[in-house]
């Protein structure tokens, strides 16, 4: 049962406009949320988290918000880079898990075109 | 800081041999380490929690006799395929969380490990 859902599998923009990748959840019990970015043979790496305090983490050109009610959030980038072109994975923790694994979503793939 | 490296990166064996994949943490003690698998265009699938100096735990449907895991120091984790077939042919990839760098649980992921059985 797939518990964080990223229901667009793919998303094409071009340079210099804003990408929007959408992440949604069922696990009430999830606090702690976190965005990576994943190029092709190489592991993810962390891009930027938020926490269930809050609605919205800032970093440079990248921006996640957080819907605790209707259990969504989102990753805005912008502008965004051709640089950007990689797979985007928002995963998950629960607060009632001490070893803080992570549940992943199927993942976004991001072209950003010239 | 807080890297991860994997080796092999990319190996080729034949069924029925088995493979040891290893995960070190190179400048952090990492007391949890995961390991996931990945299909093509599929997402991350966490197939067991590796915590130093004790045995792992291995999630729903994934079999522990087949795949080993050993977590004898705070920095090298392994994964050890067992019997290896065909369809165990795969993307693996190691984590750790170093909870004096990382915030909450973040985690710092390897390159991964290309396993093709034939």
């Amino acid at each position: 049962d797939q518990q964080v859902k990223q229901n667009s599998p793919s998303l094409s923009v071009q340079e210099g406009r804003i990408s929007i990748l959408n992440c949604d959840y069922t696990n009430s019990m999830f606090d702690y949320f976190l965005w990576y970015k994943k190029y092709p043979a190489e592991g993810p790496t962390f891009l930027i988290s938020i926490s269930s305090i809050k609605d919205k983490n800032e970093d440079g050109r990248f921006t996640v918000f957080l819907n605790k009610s209707a259990k969504h959030l989102s990753l805005h980038i912008v502008p965004s880079q051709p640089g950007d072109s990689a797979v985007y994975f928002c995963a998950a923790s629960a607060v009632d898990d001490s070893w803080g694994k992570l549940q992943f979503g199927a993942g976004t793939q991001v072209v950003v075109t010239p | 800081g807080a890297v991860v490296s994997q080796h092999p990166s990319r190996v080729i064996c034949k069924s029925g041999t088995s493979v040891k994949i290893e995960c070190r943490s190179l400048d952090f003690q990492a007391t949890t380490m995961f390991w996931y698998r990945q299909f093509p265009k599929q997402s991350l699938m966490l197939m067991a929690t590796s915590n130093e100096g004790s045995k792992a735990t291995y999630e729903q449907g994934v079999e522990k006799d087949k795949f080993l895991i050993n977590h004898a120091s705070l920095t090298l984790s392994t994964l050890t395929v067992t019997s290896a077939h065909p369809e165990d042919s795969s993307f693996y990839i190691c984590s750790a969380r170093d909870p004096g760098v990382s915030s909450y649980n973040e985690q710092f992921f390897g390159p991964g490990t290309r396993l093709t059985v034939l």
